[in-house]
């Protein structure tokens, strides 16, 4: 149990398209999802947390009218990159909060590689 | 807001014992210590988690001092494949929309 997939894997796009990044729970509901980025060699950064229904609260600096995320269903939650440039490539890491396995924890994706060109 | 300390690296040689400490010294009386760990170009993975007692499961164990200012976590037998970065985390668990912040963890490398 505690699957979390997101998809795609890796993206490569054009410097000023928009990126869309799913991020599904597969076997349990999710009450709440975080995303969170990765820049090389540096932790994980927490971005915004959003819960089914609602809108998602940002972390100071992560602009919600870039980072635009929608968290439609108990097991879905999506980012979306717009106007994405060089400087938003990076390591983007979904985590579902739900009861799982046994535990009622925070469970990551396999996290999705952005390059911007 | 470090809450935890951790060594940014170790060695450890492969069938040996892996030994990874975490110092939080200001840990709360509801606050859990868990333990993630991150190989490279994946996202976290949960390893373990305890309040005061010594915790074991298939995975690790883990050794929390008597005061709980101080943790270990034990990988009986490292493999390579127990490369990664590990990272000891403190919060109140079922904590709702409290999120989990990572720290700079620690590198471990297992080598043959």
């Amino acid at each position: 149990g505690a699957v979390v997939s997101q998809h795609p894997s890796r993206v490569i796009c054009k410097s000023g398209t928009s990126v869309k990044i799913e991020c599904r729970s597969l076997d349990f509901q999710a009450t709440t999802m975080f995303w969170y980025r990765q820049f090389p060699k540096k932790s994980l950064m927490l971005m915004a947390t959003s819960n089914e229904g609602s809108k998602a609260t940002y972390e100071q600096g992560v602009e919600k009218d870039k980072f635009l995320i929608n968290h439609a269903s108990l097991t879905l939650s999506t980012l979306t990159v717009t106007s994405a440039h060089p400087e938003d490539s990076s390591f983007y890491i979904c985590s579902a909060r739900g009861l799982a396995g046994g535990l009622n924890e925070q469970f990551f994706g396999p996290g999705t590689r952005l390059t911007v060109l | 807001d470090a809450k935890t300390t951790q060594p940014p690296s170790m060695d450890c040689a492969e069938g040996r014992a892996a030994n990874l400490p975490c110092n939080h010294s200001t840990i709360s009386g509801n606050e859990y210590v868990y333990w993630y760990r991150q190989i490279h170009s994946q996202g976290p993975q949960y390893i373990i988690h305890g309040l005061k007692n010594n915790e074991t499961n298939e995975m690790a164990s883990l050794i929390i001092t008597e005061d709980r200012k101080s943790s270990t976590l034990i990988l009986p037998h490292a493999t390579l494949r127990d490369t990664a970065v590990y990272y000891c985390i403190v919060r109140v668990q079922y904590s709702g929309n409290t999120p989990l912040v990572f720290g700079k963890g620690t590198r471990l490398s297992v080598i043959a």
